[in-house]
């Protein structure tokens, strides 16, 4: 069984387009993230959600909106893409009551905007 | 500022050798530090983790990490390199923030190993 699970994997589209990347974890943990790994590896978190709830949410471009509707699922919705989104995102979860905190990463969605 | 270096963009040695990839940290308090290592067109996988206690720890696919709070460093070894653990290395601290906390990631390091 697949720990950390994203959909769609590859996602090529237009400037412009809204789209949607899925995340699923069955790990039972309490907190989920979503990263961008640019061209270069740099891997930078974007937002971290603790029991449903928004914990985390660095400078990132209100185009980018999260949502988590229960603690397995966190999904990343992307309005009017634009060049610079293309990179890999990753989603990870973590067990962050009970120090256990190592994040468990999905495959990723390597997104092309053109 | 809270945060992780990796001096190495890349490190390169031959099979059998020893392999050491350098890590160093800056972060307030006690600090929690992570080696994860990335493969082609993957996630990033967890080896192994610092916390507490005894200051080697002892990871996966035979990595271990040696945590030395004088110098600030948790650098990533391995007494004899395989071809595959050609991959990409990343340290990582866990930092806390208000209520919050957050793993900042190093740049990460390529390991090359030549047969």
């Amino acid at each position: 069984d697949t720990a950390v699970s994203q959909t769609p994997k590859y996602l090529v589209t237009q400037m412009g387009n809204d789209k949607s990347i899925k995340c699923e974890q069955n790990l039972g943990h309490d907190t989920m993230y979503w990263y961008k790994q640019d061209s270069k590896k740099f891997l930078k978190i974007m937002f971290s959600y603790n029991n449903k709830e928004l914990i985390i949410n660095e400078t990132v471009p209100n185009r980018f909106s999260p949502k988590s509707p229960d603690k397995a699922h966190l999904n990343l919705h992307i309005n009017s893409l634009e060049l610079g989104d293309s990179a890999v995102y990753f989603c990870a979860s973590s067990q962050e009551r009970g120090r256990t905190h190592e994040q468990y990463f999905g495959p990723g969605t390597r997104l092309t905007v053109t | 500022a809270q945060s992780v270096a990796q001096p190495e963009d890349q490190v390169n040695v031959a099979e059998g050798n020893p392999l050491t990839v350098k890590c160093t940290y800056s972060v307030s308090g006690n600090p929690y530090l992570f080696w994860y290592v990335q493969y082609p067109n993957r996630g990033l996988q967890f080896l192994l983790k610092y916390i507490t206690g005894d200051n080697l720890v002892k990871g996966s696919y035979g990595f271990e990490a040696e945590f030395n709070k004088s110098q600030t460093s948790f650098h990533l070894k391995k007494p004899s390199a395989l071809v595959s653990d050609s991959a990409l290395y990343f340290c990582a601290v866990r930092a806390l923030y208000s209520s919050a906390s957050k793993i900042i990631f190093g740049s990460g390091t390529r390991l090359s190993i030549r047969p």
